[in-house]
């Protein structure tokens, strides 16, 4: 069975510092790997879609990078702003449904 | 429309009645999906349609809840006499047909209060 564990829960960082979020999975027979943004009191938003055949995927200040076979992504954010503060789920694809971890909450302070 | 459309946003609703969510899928895609996602928790999945066909109901926690989708396109979950405990807010997510490794694309969500 699949399993999604994220870490940290929760990170709270100055304005400005790059910074990392991960993601580990139990098996890495997985097609694809996806990190969401989800604000307070909102559905998800789609950030990064990385491929099983891919290492990393860039979307402006965001890269992700997969690494199947050691079961992770990490997810980098760089000049971090106080308009990044969300909570950041990665989401695994092992077949047709996508399992969640449980997320990162982010708080960028001014 | 543009993206994934959830209605109602949001649904407060006495214990022991009946309630309908209603999705509306980006145009064209064939895969939908209900999460659903509880105070503090992840997002635990529901139900998985392709076309409108659902090859996974497994994540349906009781016969209370059902889910349809008709002409390959608007989806709705059924919860008959709701309990307190099926409060939460229930996501829709749709992709694009058949291929495993496209984008889900997901809706704001209705937030559904049982009292």
């Amino acid at each position: 069975k699949q399993e999604v564990t994220q870490i940290p829960a929760a990170l709270s960082v100055p304005e400005g510092e790059n910074l990392v979020l991960n993601c580990s999975f139990t098996d890495s027979a997985i097609y694809n790997l996806q990190w969401f943004r989800q604000d307070p009191g909102k559905g998800l938003t789609s950030l990064l879609l990385i491929q099983s055949s891919q290492r990393e995927q860039t979307s402006g200040r965001l890269n992700a990078s997969l690494d199947k076979s050691s079961g992770r992504s990490t997810l980098y954010i760089a000049a971090s702003q106080p308009g990044d503060s969300a909570t950041y789920l990665c989401a695994v694809n092992s077949s047709y449904k996508l399992i969640f971890g449980s997320g990162t909450r982010l708080l960028v302070r001014p | 429309g543009a993206g994934v459309s959830q209605s109602p946003s949001n649904k407060v609703t006495e214990k022991g009645k009946d309630v309908e969510l209603r999705c509306d899928p980006i145009s064209g895609h064939t895969a939908l999906y209900w999460y659903r996602q509880s105070l503090g928790q992840g997002l635990e999945f529901l139900i998985y349609f392709q076309g409108n066909s659902a090859p996974d109901k497994s994540g349906l926690p009781s016969d209370r809840f059902s889910a349809e989708r008709t002409g390959g396109s608007v989806s709705t979950l059924t919860i008959q006499r709701t309990q307190q405990e099926d409060s939460a807010v229930y996501l829709c997510a749709s992709s694009s047909a058949g291929q495993v490794n496209t984008e889900a694309f997901f809706g704001q969500g209705t937030r559904l209060t049982v009292v």
